[in-house]
């Protein structure tokens, strides 16, 4: 069965930092691009990083750019998101996401996680 | 990155047909054939339904249709049922120098 599991999140202090992680199995990991998309709780989706097959390119939204960084370990079969200086619009559930093609090359995400819940506030 | 433009809501009766409207610009929507559409039902997470326009992946129903004229694409739903009831969201490239990706705004489809 193809799965996405997410894990990492929780309640944190704005200015602080959390490290999410998204384990995969049934696919082979190392053949597709990996995201990062968020929803602010009875808000819409937003995107937020992706990861081609090889770490060989990488985007961001603009809302976290700087301040959060994407990497994924194939030989663990597993997707990373390094969060630093958060606030409080970065409240969210933050999904992983499977990209359908190995590049960021603006194809869909065809397999979800059930999402990791990020709280920021004081 | 200014999200997509949806429609907040449409609403149909069973049988009938719905288009959900998903509004970008030529630098996302109008450039490249890349929309995907997702749906997601309350508590759960968003579900792939058509990707690259209008192809539909294995299992989404020929009820779900992908279309695009310019910088605005289109979802249409034939033979609206009470479980297509949830919200939709378009999903386009916005850049492939910065690999950029824009959702939409969603769109609650309520069934009558």
């Amino acid at each position: 069965e193809v799965q996405l599991v997410e894990s990492g999140g929780g309640l944190v202090q704005p200015g602080r930092s959390l490290r999410l992680s998204c384990a995969a199995s049934g696919f082979t990991f190392d053949d597709y691009a990996m995201h990062w998309v968020r929803q602010a709780p009875g808000k819409g989706l937003e995107w937020v990083s992706g990861i081609s097959w090889n770490s060989g390119s990488i985007g961001y939204a603009d809302s976290v750019k700087g301040r959060f960084t994407i990497s994924r370990d194939n030989a663990k079969n597993s997707l990373y998101l390094q969060m630093n200086s958060l606030r409080a619009e970065d409240t969210a559930l933050y999904y992983c996401a499977k990209d359908n093609k190995q590049w960021l090359v603006g194809n869909a995400f065809d397999i979800w996680g059930q999402g990791t819940m990020v709280t920021v506030s004081s | 990155q200014s999200a997509l433009t949806q429609p907040a809501s449409v609403s149909g009766s069973p049988g009938q047909s719905i288009t959900i409207s998903c509004t970008g610009t030529s630098s996302d929507v109008g450039s490249y054939n890349l929309v995907s559409w997702y749906q997601q039902h309350p508590g759960k997470a968003p579900k792939l339904m058509i990707y690259e326009g209008s192809k539909r992946p294995s299992g989404v129903s020929n009820r779900f249709s992908g279309s695009k004229s310019g910088n605005t694409a289109s979802l249409t739903i034939s033979g609206l049922q009470a479980e297509d009831e949830a919200d939709y969201y378009c999903c386009s490239y916005a850049g492939s120098s910065t690999f950029d990706y824009v959702f939409g705004t969603g769109t609650k489809v309520t069934v009558l």
